[in-house]
């Protein structure tokens, strides 16, 4: 069974930091792009970054682009999410996604919760 | 950035009905589209892909149809569970953006 399990979430002041992670399982993580796709309080979804399988190609929305640093580690089956710099408008529920060859997001972790306040 | 709207917003309808929402993107995307189904404190879940294809174990009262950059998704009778917002992303080009969102409810 595919699972994708969420971490490193939490409340962190303006201007700070924090580290995100993805345990994937039930697959071979190692063929699969991943994503981040993030969710503001009653909002509607956001794409934030994506890394192929080899982490060879990355791609930032616009609004993180700079502050925050997608990477992934094969060999430990994770994906992670550094992110800088925060403002509260990066406040969300942080989703990581696979992504199937033809571009769609199959699977979903159940989301960590980033809150940015002082 | 290619700009996806969803209507409506919010749509309210009774057991059995038939329930249609729109998406439209700002530019062609060929069939480059997907539907999401997100229930309340869930992760979203795929429904449709390539615009009209239904994924793996979905039911078949879901559909979706369109092209270019005018898509509908349809459920052919509505069932208590499948209240849910509903989402359309496009993977023409990046970044990859969602509708806004249809919130769908049990009138």
């Amino acid at each position: 069974e595919v699972q994708l399990v969420e971490s490193g979430g939490g409340l962190v002041q303006p201007g700070g930091s924090l580290r995100l992670s993805c345990a994937a399982s039930g697959f071979t993580f190692s063929r699969y792009s991943m994503n981040w796709v993030r969710q503001a309080p009653g909002k509607g979804l956001e794409w934030v970054s994506y890394i192929s399988s080899s982490s060879r190609t990355i791609y930032y929305a616009d609004s993180v682009k700079g502050r925050f640093t997608i990477s992934r580690d094969n060999a430990k089956n994770s994906l992670y999410l550094q992110m800088n710099s925060l403002r509260d408008e990066d406040t969300a529920v942080y989703y990581c996604a696979r992504l199937t060859v033809t571009f769609q997001f199959d699977y979903w972790g159940q989301g960590t919760l980033v809150t940015v306040s002082s | 950035d290619i700009q996806m709207t969803q209507s409506p917003s919010a749509l309210s309808a009774s057991v059995g009905d038939r329930v249609t929402i729109t998406c439209q993107a700002s530019q062609d995307i060929s069939n480059y589209l997907n539907w999401y189904q997100q229930k309340p404190g869930k992760a979203p879940n795929l429904l449709i892909y390539d615009a009209s294809n239904l994924e793996t174990g979905v039911p078949s009262r879901f559909s979706g149809s369109g092209s270019g950059t005018d898509f509908t998704f349809t459920i052919s009778s509505l069932q208590p569970e499948d209240i849910a917002t509903y989402y359309c992303q496009q993977y023409d080009n990046l970044p990859y953006t969602f509708g806004q969102g249809t919130k769908l409810e049990i009138k």
